[in-house]
């Protein structure tokens, strides 16, 4: 059984390139959840779909950051322009979000470095 | 105000010696919580999980959590450490808020185990 998928699982790009990151959710999952880890700031949730809308956007950074879901087994983060700021590892997280259960269940993530 | 805290940041055990992770919480209501880990360069994998039921939950590899309401505390045991058990090591929990179940991390603990 296939867990989260991500890729690419290493980017390097340099400041001010389009970067955009792919993730693929469990079969059956309908919430998708990006989430950022850095040293100084841990695990930031940048957004939230569920059933393929955007429910919760409070955490993308700037304008800078977007994503997308166009079907129920996929999304994109896209962060045009980046900046070295952006340097950080990138994962999603898919689950079933009903109202008794909930476990969410992590790619493997992409790090992302921004020269 | 919700939120999980981690006390240790890091801990340092032999092999073979038992293991006790801290984790406490603050929340209104009854919890679900979970145990990540975190490899090197991977992402973060399910432990376990507590959502109602018998307070001593077992897990993957080895691992316990016993959750206490009395001390808010849902801590991670390990009768005896195995060298591939040094990782990061994230307490979780379920809160809803702003209509969907948002899951809140700890600081998370690192691991590491001395032959």
């Amino acid at each position: 059984d296939a867990g989260v998928i991500q890729s690419p699982r290493h980017e390097v790009t340099e400041m001010g390139q389009e970067v955009t990151l792919r993730c693929k959710l469990i079969s059956g999952h309908n919430s998708l959840f990006w989430y950022r880890q850095t040293m100084m700031r841990g695990l930031e949730l940048l957004i939230y779909f569920n059933n393929n809308v955007p429910i919760d956007d409070s955490g993308m950074p700037e304008d800078r950051f977007s994503a997308k879901m166009p079907n129920a087994s996929f999304s994109t983060l896209k962060i045009q322009p980046s900046e070295p700021r952006d340097s950080a590892v990138y994962f999603c997280a898919s689950s079933f979000q009903d109202r008794y259960t909930d476990t969410q269940y992590f790619g493997p993530g992409t790090r992302l470095t921004v020269l | 105000a919700q939120s999980v805290t981690q006390p240790d940041i890091h801990i340092t055990v032999s092999e073979g010696a038992s293991l006790e992770l801290r984790c406490n919480y603050s929340y209104g209501a009854t919890p679900y919580l979970f145990w990540y880990v975190q490899s090197p360069g991977q992402g973060l994998q399910l432990l376990l999980k507590y959502f109602s039921g018998d307070t001593l939950v077992q897990g993957i590899k080895g691992f316990e959590a016993e959750f206490k309401r009395s001390q808010s505390s849902f801590n991670l045991r390990k009768p005896s450490v195995h060298w591939s058990d040094a990782a990061e090591y994230f307490c979780a929990m379920l809160m809803f808020s702003g209509g969907y179940n948002k899951l809140i991390f700890g600081a998370g603990t690192r691991l590491a185990v001395h032959p």
